[in-house]
């Protein structure tokens, strides 16, 4: 039963770098989310995406991109790191109805560090 | 904007207390508030949903209310151990199109004392 899976659980970029951040979830949930967690900030929503195809855009999602080709992955794409993009990122995943509020789903966490 | 506070920042109590934690939302029109343990290094764990039509919600020692008049969620953990320290995360839906996006407040760092 593993959930939410992220990989890889740490990473060190240097700025200018690019990669991936991996999430995948094997429960069925049409929704998926990115969120980036900092110290005295909380987390705060980067994309999400409703389903396969869909994605759209949080609080915060500059220097980020995302897709959704599938219903159980939603990859999260640093194009050019930035030090300011030092942080723990987290993806989360639910069932989603309309009128119909479901439980969230979260990885274990990606802990960032660019340098 | 949904803005979400939480008090106290951290808590320390000994073994057996009866505790309360505090959350309070700007934007009372919501469809649920979910509060979510984190573990050090660890990702978040759903506690406890509560629905806009529910005013409490138990599960085992945790209780949850909303009152969303006054914009305010309470968690009440009873007869604490060692094993609830942790940080204690209130999210409360944004108002959009899918009521799946959260807006989550600073949290409460809890360490209970054997």
């Amino acid at each position: 039963n593993a959930g939410v899976t992220q990989t890889p659980k740490f990473q060190v970029l240097k700025t200018g770098q690019s990669m991936t951040l991996q999430c995948a979830q094997d429960m069925n949930h049409e929704y998926m989310s990115w969120y980036r967690q900092d110290p005295g900030m909380g987390l705060r929503l980067i994309h999400y995406s409703v389903g396969a195809g869909i994605t759209d855009q949080g609080e915060v999602p500059n220097g980020y991109n995302v897709s959704r080709s599938t219903t159980e992955d939603f990859p999260l794409r640093l194009l050019s790191a930035a030090p300011s993009q030092t942080s723990v990122y987290f993806c989360a995943s639910s069932f989603y109805a309309r009128a119909v509020i479901t439980e969230a789903f979260f990885g274990q966490g990606t802990r960032l560090t660019v340098v | 904007k949904q803005e979400v506070t939480q008090i106290p920042a951290a808590l320390s109590v000994p073994e057996g207390e009866n505790l309360v934690l505090n959350c309070s939302f700007t934007d009372s029109a919501i469809y649920n508030l979910q509060w979510f343990r984190q573990d050090p290094g660890k990702g978040l764990t759903s506690l406890l949903l509560i629905q806009s039509s529910q005013r409490e919600q138990t599960s085992g020692r945790l209780n949850a209310s909303l009152d969303k008049s006054s914009g305010r969620s309470t968690l009440y953990i009873a007869a604490s151990q060692p094993g609830d320290s942790a940080t204690y995360l209130c999210a409360a839906p944004l108002r959009d199109n899918y009521g799946q996006n959260f807006v989550f407040g600073p949290g409460t760092r809890l360490s209970v004392l054997p």
